[in-house]
């Protein structure tokens, strides 16, 4: 079975510009989650998606924003972009809320 | 607040036993990870621990947990070259939620 898949795998920008990073969770699986991990540091939780409505949000500001389809694949968009949303971008997956979640590779993103 | 510390290195021979630990702040966690992360790759899961258990073995590794304390160990047995990773425990932040908390970490050498 195909795991946690996510795109682009690298991603190179500017200052000000915006992203999006696309995930599409295991078969079956309805939930997705993002986090967020910077260079030497633990991944920080961004958002949760269950069943196409956010169930969980992290301290993150209003530029950050994500999507669940009727499909369970999710978008994260990231307006404004700033040289510290340098990071990379892990989606998360689990058949329900609370349950284990399974990483996909992340999204390597480069603001310049 | 939600917090995870973790000693950030830890370097043993090939063939020895590593034991990695982790104390958190979250007590009401129902369940408690690690995931082993491998340079530029995304995180996978290596075993759980539900909140009521104090011991798991699965295969090499063993996971003891002390609720009280508030503090969670790994234990690698006959550990390998291919063991060099960075490990997190990452407790599960809340029944109602997916949120998984992270530290940053602890970077595993393995000398042949």
């Amino acid at each position: 079975d195909a795991g946690v898949t996510q795109s682009p795998t690298h991603l190179i920008k500017t200052r000000g510009q915006h992203v999006t990073l696309r995930c599409s969770p295991i078969s079956g699986h309805k939930s997705v989650s993002w986090y967020q991990q910077v260079l030497g540091q633990g991944p920080q939780f961004i958002f949760q998606y269950y069943e196409k409505e956010e169930r969980g949000r992290g301290n993150f500001p209003d530029r950050f924003s994500a999507r669940q389809f009727p499909n369970y694949s999710s978008e994260l968009n990231v307006n404004a972009l700033l040289l510290g949303d340098s990071a990379l971008y892990l989606c998360a997956s689990s058949w329900d809320l609370g349950e284990t979640q399974y990483f996909g590779p992340g999204t390597r993103l480069l603001v310049l | 607040g939600e917090d995870v510390e973790q000693s950030l290195f830890l370097s043993v021979r090939e063939g020895d036993s590593s034991v990695i630990n982790c104390t958190y702040t979250d007590s009401s966690s129902t369940y408690l990870y690690w995931y082993k992360q491998e340079p530029g790759a995304g995180l996978q899961l290596l075993t759980y621990i539900f909140s009521n258990m104090d011991m798991k073995q699965d295969q090499r590794l063993t996971v003891l947990l002390n609720k009280k304390d508030k503090h969670l160990s790994l234990r690698i047995a006959d550990t390998q070259t291919g063991d060099s990773a960075i490990y997190f425990c990452a407790p599960h932040g809340s029944s109602n939620t997916g949120k998984l908390i992270f530290g940053q970490g602890t970077t595993l050498q393995v000398k042949p």
